[in-house]
């Protein structure tokens, strides 16, 4: 069975604080992304990878980063919270280019005080 | 990317058909229609996609007008658990980088 996983279901920090939200997919999977969910807002796209070490911005990369060393694993990095990225963290992968479905993982619930 | 315009909310008794609405006026000829779905606390789950003839699988069909300004996505016999929020999504289907541009989706109820 296919699998996403997502290292925390819920975190709370401190506005200024670095975070480190890692996913981790076993599918063997090319594209890895990164999307924030808002209510009102659907998703919206952090960032992705379409291979080790290559990342692309999305719509909104603005106070975040990311990292792929390994093919399997694909982090979004905070370097210094604020409150106002509180929100859904959801990462998905996908097979190859073309491929036209993307397996989510359950999300990380990240709340910035 | 076109964009999509979905009702926020719609509601549909258990046991009957639930028809969700999608205009995509926009829509070029390369483009795919996709329908996503996600249910409370989980991460959103791929249902169904057609560029321009009807489609089905064994979670729904997909219904998509002639001149392809919009479709209709059906759950042909809803239960509680298709309660859901339901993302129209259309898009190329290019080579990489394949992002999916969520709008808010139309909240599916499934009343008992």
């Amino acid at each position: 069975d296919v699998k996403v996983t997502q290292s925390s279901r819920y975190l709370v920090k401190r506005t200024g604080e670095k975070v480190f939200l890692e996913c981790v997919q076993d599918m063997d999977h090319e594209n890895m992304f990164w999307y924030r969910q808002d209510p009102g807002l659907g998703l919206r796209l952090i960032y992705f990878s379409y291979d080790v070490k290559m990342k692309e911005k999305g719509d909104i990369p603005e106070g975040y980063s990311v990292s792929r060393e390994k093919k399997e694993r694909f982090s979004l990095i905070l370097e210094s919270t604020s409150t106002n990225q509180t929100s859904m963290y959801l990462c998905a992968s996908s097979f190859q280019a073309g491929a036209y479905e993307q397996f989510f993982g359950p999300g990380t619930r990240l709340t910035v005080l | 990317d076109a964009k999509t315009t979905q009702p926020p909310s719609m509601d549909c008794a258990e046991g009957r058909a639930a028809n969700l609405p999608c205009n995509h006026s926009t829509i070029s000829g390369n483009e795919y229609v996709y329908w996503y779905r996600q249910i409370h606390s989980q991460g959103p789950q791929y249902i169904i996609h057609g560029l321009k003839n009807n489609e089905t699988n064994e979670m729904a069909s997909l219904i998509i007008t002639e001149d392809r300004k919009s479709s209709t996505l059906i759950l042909p016999h809803a239960t509680l658990r298709d309660t859901a929020v339901y993302y129209c999504i259309v898009r190329v289907r290019g080579w990489y980088g394949q992002n999916f541009v969520f709008g808010p989706g139309t909240r599916l109820s499934v009343l008992p």
